[in-house]
C-alpha cells in the first residue's frame, strides 16, 4: 500500500518559471491537502479538496492553483515561481468516518522547492 | 503572537531518559491535539492525539492537556535513539483533520537521543 506519493522528491525552478507538484493516494481518501513547511513558520495550509470537483483556499493560497478531477489525484500548480516559494512541500490525505472528517491526516515525504 | 507556541529546541537526551515535549495555545476553541513525529526528509505521522482534557498513554508515549492552562505535553519514557526526530503538536476546533478550518501546528521540536 503506497499510501500518499509525492513527485518530484526535489525540484529547483528559476523565478517566474511554472510547475506542477503531482500528488496521488490510494487510500480512497476523500480529503486531500496542501502544506508547506517553513523554519519557524510550521506548516501552513494552502489549498485543501474534500472531495472530486470540490476545492478551497487555506492560510496561504496566494500564488498557488489546484484542482481535483479524480478522488486519487490532487495536484498544486505554482503558475509563477518566486524566490518566496522556496519551501518543503508536502500533500495530506484523510478519510471520513461517519460524516465527521475524523481520522488523522497521512502525509507524503514532501516535494523540496527550491526558486533561485 | 502564534496561536501555537513550541520551543524548537534541540533537546539533547541520554538513551533512557523521560523526554517531556510541550505546546502552548491561545485558542480556547481548540479541542482536538495532537502529536505528530517528523523523521528527517520524511513526511509527518499521527503518534497520539487527545480529545479535550487529560491523560492518554500508548506504550512508552503519554500526551497530557491541561486545557484551563492552555497547555500540552508528550512524555516519552524509556527514550531510544529511533526517538529522534522532530516532534510537532497540532490542534483543531473540529476532528483531526481540521475540518474546513485548518490544522494549526507548532514549529516542531527537534530531538536527539544519544547513545
Amino acid at each position: 500500500n503506497a499510501g500518499v506519493t509525492q513527485t518530484p522528491k526535489f525540484q529547483v525552478l528559476k523565478t517566474g518559471q511554472s510547475m506542477t507538484l503531482q500528488c496521488a493516494q490510494d487510500m480512497n481518501h476523500e480529503y486531500m491537502s496542501w502544506y508547506r513547511q517553513d523554519p519557524g513558520m510550521g506548516l501552513r495550509l494552502i489549498h485543501y479538496s474534500v472531495g472530486a470537483g470540490i476545492t478551497d483556499q487555506g492560510e496561504v493560497p496566494n500564488g498557488y492553483n489546484v484542482s481535483r478531477s479524480t478522488t486519487e489525484d490532487f495536484p498544486l500548480r505554482l503558475l509563477s515561481a518566486a524566490p518566496s516559494q522556496t519551501s518543503v512541500y508536502f500533500c495530506a490525505s484523510s478519510g471520513r468516518f461517519g460524516g465527521h472528517i475524523n481520522s488523522p491526516l497521512h502525509f507524503g515525504n514532501g516535494t523540496r522547492l527550491t526558486v533561485t | 503572537q502564534k496561536e501555537v507556541e513550541q520551543d524548537p529546541g534541540p533537546l539533547s537526551v541520554p538513551e533512557g531518559a523521560i523526554v517531556s515535549l510541550n505546546c502552548t495555545y491561545s485558542n480556547s476553541a481548540f479541542q482536538y491535539f495532537m502529536w505528530y513525529r517528523q523523521y528527517s526528509r520524511k513526511g509527518p505521522e499521527l503518534l497520539m492525539y487527545t480529545y479535550s482534557s487529560g491523560n492518554k498513554e500508548d506504550g512508552r508515549f503519554t500526551a497530557q492537556v491541561d486545557k484551563s492552562s492552555k497547555y500540552i505535553s508528550l512524555f516519552i519514557r524509556d527514550s531510544q535513539p529511533s526517538d529522534s526526530a522532530t516532534y510537532l503538536c497540532a490542534m483543531s476546533s473540529l476532528g483531526l483533520t481540521g475540518g474546513g478550518n485548518k490544522l494549526t501546528f507548532g514549529t516542531g521540536t527537534q530531538l536527539k537521543v544519544e547513545l
